[in-house]
């Protein structure tokens, strides 16, 4: 199956700092990529749509100015949590899916803990 | 809307048994997909199946399958002789659309499975 990274792998920063968290699909061209948020015992929610070359789809009660996604190519896109707070410690989780391909994978998530 | 209901929060078997994780979906679509996904302890999301809302022929995987049911909105996972290695938390999951990789994915709330050695 394709193959989808992200980076880093878990993530600890104090509260009101930045975190950005990149996407990557290694060996396929992604114009679409999603990005999920678990909160511990929970399901995947779905935060955004990331479209490469345009503006990102945000669902709704996602805040577009603290959850700032960037799909800056077709195999990378980034999520950066601004002025992060406890309340975001979460572990988020995107996917991407060769075009035409049907199934979404997905990357190994990052841990964000905010203190 | 789209929903997907895993009913089944958490399930225990003794290892060798056979366990169904069931998985029951809305949608006002015709053409649709369904997905399983495992999720082991470390997080990360396999990918386990795939079927279309046109395909309603049930899929055997060695020790998987699946039963697809339009009548009832079922779309219902069974593992025979379970191993300690099947632990994890299951997530069924549905898009709406052709799905050219490009519709999101609506998950159930996922049924945690724990095979008992």
């Amino acid at each position: 199956g394709a193959v989808v990274s992200q980076h880093p792998s878990r993530v600890i920063c104090k509260s009101g700092t930045s975190v950005k968290i990149e996407c990557r699909s290694l060996d396929f061209q992604a114009t679409t990529m999603f990005w999920y948020r678990q909160f511990p015992k929970q399901s995947l929610m779905l935060m955004a749509t990331s479209n490469e070359g345009s503006k990102a789809t945000y669902e709704q009660g996602v805040e577009k100015d603290k959850f700032l996604i960037n799909h800056a190519s077709l195999t990378l896109s980034t999520l950066t949590v601004t002025s992060a707070h406890p309340e975001d410690s979460s572990f988020y989780i995107c996917s991407a899916s060769p075009w035409i391909q049907e199934t979404q994978y997905f990357g190994p998530g990052t841990r964000l803990l905010v203190l | 809307a789209q929903k997907v209901t895993q009913a089944q929060t958490e399930i225990s078997v003794v290892e060798k048994e056979d366990v169904t994780l069931d998985c029951v979906y809305e949608t006002r679509d015709t053409t649709y997909y369904l997905f399983w996904y495992k999720q082991p302890p470390s997080g990360e999301l396999v990918f386990l199946i795939r079927r279309n809302s046109f395909d309603e022929q049930n899929e055997i995987s060695g020790r998987y399958s699946w039963n697809f049911q339009k009548s009832t909105s079922s779309f219902n996972f069974t593992i025979t002789a379970s191993q300690v290695v099947d632990s994890a938390v299951y997530f069924c999951a549905l898009s709406e659309g052709n799905n050219f990789g490009n519709e999101k994915l609506t998950f159930g709330t996922g049924t945690r499975l724990t095979i008992i050695p």
